[in-house]
């Protein structure tokens, strides 16, 4: 199984509110990814968590928060957003093990995420 | 920081052909991986591929590492391949337990039926 779930697909926010985007997987992975991805763009890497530590910060705003509460799940906390920040979020995960296939990231599906 | 160039960006296909896409990078890479991005955004992982050639149906991927440049081979294209492909490649030196995937701009594939 190579799967990574994310809750919502879809989320409409704010810029008052605050929100939390969820993922999760069950494959034992030791690391942790979120991405952005703007329309007609790359993936952008945001965050990596490895084994529940957080390991690179992409000089992001601090208005996007992480958190990863155990070795399966990891948070986003979305607070003040603009609307530039819309966006597809997108969470992957990797064994944490030397070179090799282990490095492979799966992702989930994202989730689509509005500021007004 | 190092580049990574698909080409081509955009590719019209009719059913049943076959097509290469390129990706180049300018430093020397310890992950590479192909993905595939449907038209409802999930990223779909291809291959892992730093080097060598692997095949899985219809496709097939090749990395000369030496040369900087990796290949993805379609074959028989089905309506089906249609979307986003992204190659990203991890440059860093050394594993700390994660890696960190630097991606391409993708080549957009649209094949008629």
């Amino acid at each position: 199984d190579t799967e990574v779930t994310q809750t919502p697909k879809h989320l409409v926010m704010g810029m008052t509110n605050k929100k939390s985007l969820k993922c999760e997987q069950h494959m034992g992975h030791r690391a942790m990814y979120w991405y952005k991805q703007k329309a007609k763009k790359p993936p952008e890497l945001m965050f990596v968590y490895s084994y529940e530590k957080l390991s690179i910060n992409e000089s992001v705003p601090s208005r996007f928060s992480p958190e990863c509460p155990n070795s399966s799940l990891l948070n986003l906390h979305l607070h003040a957003l603009q609307p530039e920040d819309s966006a597809l979020y997108l969470c992957a995960s990797s064994q944490d093990s030397a070179r090799g296939e282990s490095e492979t990231q799966y992702f989930g599906p994202g989730t689509r995420l509005l500021v007004l | 920081g190092i580049q990574v160039e698909q080409s081509p960006p955009d590719l019209i296909l009719q059913e049943g052909a076959n097509s290469t896409l390129r990706c180049n990078f300018s430093d020397s890479v310890n992950n590479l991986q192909w993905f595939h991005q449907n038209p409802w955004g999930q990223l779909i992982n291809l291959f892992y591929i730093p080097s060598g050639t692997k095949q899985n149906g219809r496709l097939s991927a090749t990395t000369v590492a030496t040369e900087r440049y990796s290949l993805l081979y379609i074959s028989s294209s089905q309506t089906t391949d249609s979307g986003v492909y992204f190659c990203a490649v991890d440059p860093t030196r050394f594993s700390g337990g994660y890696n960190k995937l630097i991606f391409g701009a993708g080549t957009r594939l649209a094949v008629h039926p």
